[in-house]
């Protein structure tokens, strides 16, 4: 069965430190994808990043950069420089293939609650 | 480009009614996903359909069912509503045909059942 951790509930930080929000997969696939979610208070899931099984090159968009290690079976994510618009639940998710049917859905983590304090 | 649209954004109902979301997703896109967020279980995954078809289920009791149009816009009905399927319900598509093209999500209809 699929599994996505992401042991901090919540994060509290000041503005400008950087922060890193932590997330474990388990998977038996060996083709698999990985995302980030940011859901803020408004509510809609904004799609960050998607990363796929067999790419480990970590990924970095402005302020934002990923950590992929299949090794520990980890996909972090890290904000630079925090500001309080970042303040938000992230939800890590891994696609779970449904077989024969080119179906998949996504596995979500618990989400992490990130406070950015000006 | 207009992104998912659900509507009713907010439903009030009480036990044993039933209930019909609405979902319109992207243009061009042909998967429909719906999601069931709570404070205690999170984010589980409903079902999803493409072409009109349902091509995949959570594990969600009967009474939570769907269908898609031809234009690819989807509904989601609950029948026979309980206490606890109050929640917020997410609509996603994506262009996906096969494989693991990122889904974006619409604002949620948020369902309170009394």
């Amino acid at each position: 069965a699929q599994k996505v951790t992401q042991a901090q509930t919540e994060i509290s930080v000041v503005e400008k430190e950087d922060v890193t929000l932590d997330c474990v997969y388990e998977t038996r696939d060996t083709t698999y994808y990985l995302f980030w979610y940011k859901q803020p208070p408004s509510g809609e899931l904004v799609f960050l990043i998607r990363r796929n099984s067999f790419d480990e090159q970590n990924e970095i968009s402005g302020r934002y950069s990923w950590n992929f290690q299949k090794s520990t079976s980890s996909f972090n994510f890290t904000i630079t420089a925090s500001q309080v618009v970042d303040s938000a639940v992230y939800f890590c998710a891994l696609s779970d293939p449904y077989s024969g049917a080119g179906s998949y859905q996504l596995t979500f983590g618990k989400g992490t609650k990130l406070s950015v304090i000006p | 480009k207009a992104g998912v649209t659900q509507t009713p954004r907010y439903l009030i109902k009480t036990r044993g009614q039933q209930v019909t979301l609405s979902c319109s997703p992207i243009s061009g896109h042909r998967s429909v996903s719906w999601y069931q967020q709570t404070p205690g279980q999170g984010l589980q995954f409903l079902f999803e359909y493409f072409s009109e078809t349902q091509r995949n289920k959570g594990n969600f009791p009967g009474r939570f069912s769907g269908r898609q149009f031809s234009n690819s816009r989807s509904e989601m009905n609950v029948s026979t509503l309980e206490l606890g399927d109050s929640a917020l319900y997410l609509c996603a598509s994506s262009r996906s045909e096969t494989g693991h093209n990122e889904q974006f999500f619409g604002p949620g209809t948020r369902l309170t059942v009394l």
